[in-house]
């Protein structure tokens, strides 16, 4: 069963603008963490924003927030006052705690494009 | 940053023909992963490790094997190369097990 769905493959957004970037996750654990990255046109990999399952108020990290809704099980990326440099390509994970160890499980990703 | 590198950065090779990708950080992290990242699919885990000569197997794992020597290396090993195995590869290290995962820069593997 697919534990990780982000359903837009593809977003456009108007520089400077806040965009939200979906994900929910399937988890019967409930201990857990997720965790957003951003894979840029050169390929890397770079961690923005961790949110852990018992994390009482949404993570924050800059202009990279995380709107945690336990009950829905969604785990949305937004970012505020996009960039052009914002657009790349970017994948939700959850990490599952007792069940699944430390595996990490990623999303298929959703791909940003800022306009100017 | 966790201060990993992977090599090589790029590699094309044949069908049948073994390949050894090396994974190295400089962080002492304790726990070390390979993915294979494929469009559509995101990444997904081949195999990990969460300590000196201490692996596990991933989601993906046949048709690879990996060995850990060393804290700082972590080598994914391909015996007979196929054409599925064209992806683009990635190592990442953790401290902990529950900690953030930092991912090397990938190496693209092409197999003819």
């Amino acid at each position: 069963a697919q534990k990780i769905t982000q359903t837009q493959p593809g977003m456009f957004v108007q520089e400077k603008e806040a965009v939200t970037l979906d994900c929910t996750y399937d988890t019967s654990d409930p201990s857990y963490g997720l965790f957003w990255y951003k894979q840029p046109s050169s390929g890397e990999m770079i961690f923005l924003i961790y949110q852990g399952s018992y994390d009482q108020q949404n993570a924050t990290e800059g202009r990279y927030s995380l709107n945690f809704q336990k009950a829905r099980k969604s785990a949305n990326l937004v970012i505020s006052a996009s960039q052009l440099g914002d657009s790349a390509m970017y994948f939700c994970a959850m990490r599952e705690g007792n069940t699944g160890g430390f595996k990490t499980i990623f999303g298929a990703g959703t791909r940003l494009f800022v306009k100017a | 940053d966790a201060g990993i590198t992977q090599s090589p950065r790029h590699k094309v090779t044949e069908t049948g023909t073994p390949v050894t990708l090396r994974c190295h950080q400089t962080e002492n992290h304790r726990y070390m992963y390979w993915y294979r990242q494929d469009p559509g699919h995101g990444l997904r885990l081949i195999h990990y490790s969460y300590g000196v000569k201490d692996t596990d197997k991933g989601e993906v794992s046949d048709g690879y094997s990996v060995s850990r020597s060393k804290t700082e290396d972590f080598l994914l090993t391909l015996e007979s190369a196929t054409s599925s195995q064209t992806s683009v590869y990635f190592c990442a290290t953790s401290s902990g097990s529950e900690d953030t995962q930092y991912f090397g820069p990938g190496t693209r593997l092409t197999v003819l």
